[in-house]
C-alpha cells in the first residue's frame, strides 16, 4: 500500500523569500515520487520527478525537492519566491509497474501557496 | 510530452440527467486513466482503460455509475450517469509517461449538477 501525507493544507509566504512545502510518504515498495502543481482553473503540471536515480531533484520554475527515505520525505523548495508560484501543489507516489496496481497515482490532500507582495 | 485535450471544458447539468465527456491524446498510449477533483480537494482515481479491454474501477466507483468508453489508442469517454450535485467536480484524464511512471493530465471538465 502507498500513501502521501501533506504537512501542511496552507502555506503563505512573502514574495522574494523561501517556499518549503512538506511531503511525507508511505511505500512498500521503492517508490517514485511526484509533484504537480495546478494553478486556478488550469490543469495538473509536473514540476519534478525522482525515480531512483538523483536524491536531489531540479525541476521547472526554480523548484526542488530532496528524497530523503530515512526520513520517508520528499519536501519541495525554492530559494525565493515568486507571484506567480501562487498555486495549489499536489506530493504524489506509485510503485513499480511490475507489481499489479502498484503503478497507480497516489495523492496527497494538496498545499496552497500563497505569496504575499 | 503528450497533449491532451478533453470536451467539454464545462457545463452546467439538471440532476438525473447523464453527461458523456471525452478526451484526446496526440499520440498512441496503452493506458489511460479518469481522475475526479471534487471542490477543494484532492484527486481520485476512477478507473484505469486499457484499449480493447474492460475499464477497471476503483474501489467506491461502479460501471454503471461511470461508464468508460475505449474505442482506440488515443480516445476515450466518461460517462457520468443519473447525476447528482454530489457529482459537481472537475473530471480530468491522463495517460502515462511511455518511459516513467509519471502522467501527463489533460485541463480537465468542470461539472456543475443543479
Amino acid at each position: 500500500a502507498q500513501s502521501v501525507t501533506q504537512l501542511d493544507s496552507h502555506v503563505s509566504v512573502s514574495e522574494g523569500t523561501p517556499v518549503l512545502l512538506r511531503c511525507n510518504y508511505s511505500s512498500s515498495y521503492s517508490p517514485s515520487l511526484f509533484w504537480y502543481v495546478q494553478h486556478p482553473n488550469k490543469g495538473l503540471q509536473l514540476l519534478l520527478k525522482y525515480t531512483s536515480a538523483a536524491t536531489l531533484v531540479k525541476g521547472i520554475n526554480g523548484f526542488e525537492a530532496e528524497f530523503k527515505k530515512s526520513e520517508t520525505s520528499f519536501h519541495l523548495t525554492k530559494p525565493s519566491a515568486h507571484m506567480s508560484d501562487a498555486a495549489e501543489y499536489f506530493c504524489v507516489v506509485s510503485g513499480p509497474a511490475q507489481i499489479q496496481g502498484a503503478q497507480k497515482l497516489v495523492f496527497g490532500q494538496g498545499t496552497r501557496l500563497t505569496i504575499n507582495p | 510530452s503528450a497533449v491532451i485535450s478533453q470536451k467539454p471544458s464545462r457545463d452546467i447539468c439538471q440532476r438525473g440527467t447523464s453527461l458523456t465527456i471525452q478526451c484526446q491524446v496526440d499520440s498512441q498510449v496503452t493506458m489511460m486513466f479518469w481522475y475526479r477533483q471534487q471542490p477543494g480537494q484532492s484527486l481520485t482515481l476512477i478507473a484505469t482503460a486499457n484499449q480493447g479491454s474492460e475499464a477497471t474501477y476503483e474501489s467506491g466507483f461502479v460501471i454503471d455509475k461511470f461508464p468508460i468508453s475505449r474505442p482506440n489508442l488515443t480516445f476515450s469517454t466518461l460517462t457520468v450517469s443519473n447525476m447528482s450535485p454530489e457529482d459537481s467536480s472537475i473530471y480530468l484524464c491522463s495517460v502515462e509517461e511511455s518511459q516513467g511512471r509519471w502522467q501527463y493530465f489533460g485541463p480537465g471538465t468542470r461539472l456543475t449538477v443543479t
